[in-house]
């Protein structure tokens, strides 16, 4: 069974620009999640979708949303890009919400995102 | 809140050696507890769980009991190797449903 894909895997872009990540999640599995990391905050969770519906949301700023398709693919979308936003975007993957009791993620390789 | 605190890295080891990574962990009830790996340039990946009070989860010669008595979730390995050299986050799901929270992460460099 193929694993959790993120496309691109790497991207440049400048101040004030807005850039959209993709996330294809495990064959099957309903729940994406996002995350953040970053050398200094370390990993931070962004945003849960299940059933095209955002079920979770951590503390960042509405530049950042995202949304779910009914194939369970999702992307996440930051617009008016920071300096600050530069940092590896992970997705991961579950059967069902990610909260649920021993429910276990499953990351994909993350997208490297580089503002200058 | 819930938080994860994880032993400050990097840990040098050489080859061979024990390993003991120190996780503690503040949350109400009873969450699940993960340990995750990141090989340089990857994602994570799913090293071991536990989901209640004393059970070990293993895998890959890695071991942690979950200890509820002493909110612990200790990273062991008997015998590291040069390729077990990566990051090790410690990171916990709780009753409320949220999503993970994860540790600062532990950098481990293991020498031949």
């Amino acid at each position: 069974k193929a694993g959790v894909t993120q496309t691109p895997r790497y991207l440049i872009k400048t101040r004030g620009q807005q850039v959209t990540l993709s996330c294809s999640p495990i064959s099957g599995h309903r729940s994406v999640s996002w995350y953040q990391q970053t050398p200094g905050q370390g990993l931070q969770f962004l945003f849960e979708y299940f059933s095209e519906t955002q079920r979770n949301k951590g503390n960042f700023p509405g530049r950042f949303s995202g949304r779910q398709f009914s194939n369970s693919r999702s992307e996440m979308n930051v617009s008016t890009l920071e300096l600050g936003d530069s940092a590896l975007y992970l997705c991961a993957s579950s059967l069902a919400l990610a909260g649920n009791y021993g429910e276990t993620q499953y990351f994909g390789p993350g997208t490297r995102l580089l503002v200058l | 809140g819930n938080s994860v605190t994880q032993m400050e890295g990097p840990v040098t080891l050489s080859e061979e050696a024990f390993l003991t990574i120190n996780c503690t962990y503040t949350a109400t009830g009873y969450p699940s507890l993960f340990w995750y790996v990141q090989y340089p340039g990857e994602g994570l990946q799913l090293l071991l769980k536990a989901t209640k009070a004393d059970d070990k989860g293993s895998n890959k010669g890695f071991e942690a009991t979950y200890r509820k008595e002493t909110t612990s979730f200790h990273l062991e390995k008997g015998s590291v190797q040069v390729s077990d050299s990566a990051v090790y986050f410690c990171a916990l799901s709780d009753e409320a449903g949220t999503a993970l929270i994860f540790g600062k992460g532990t950098t481990l460099s293991v020498s031949s």
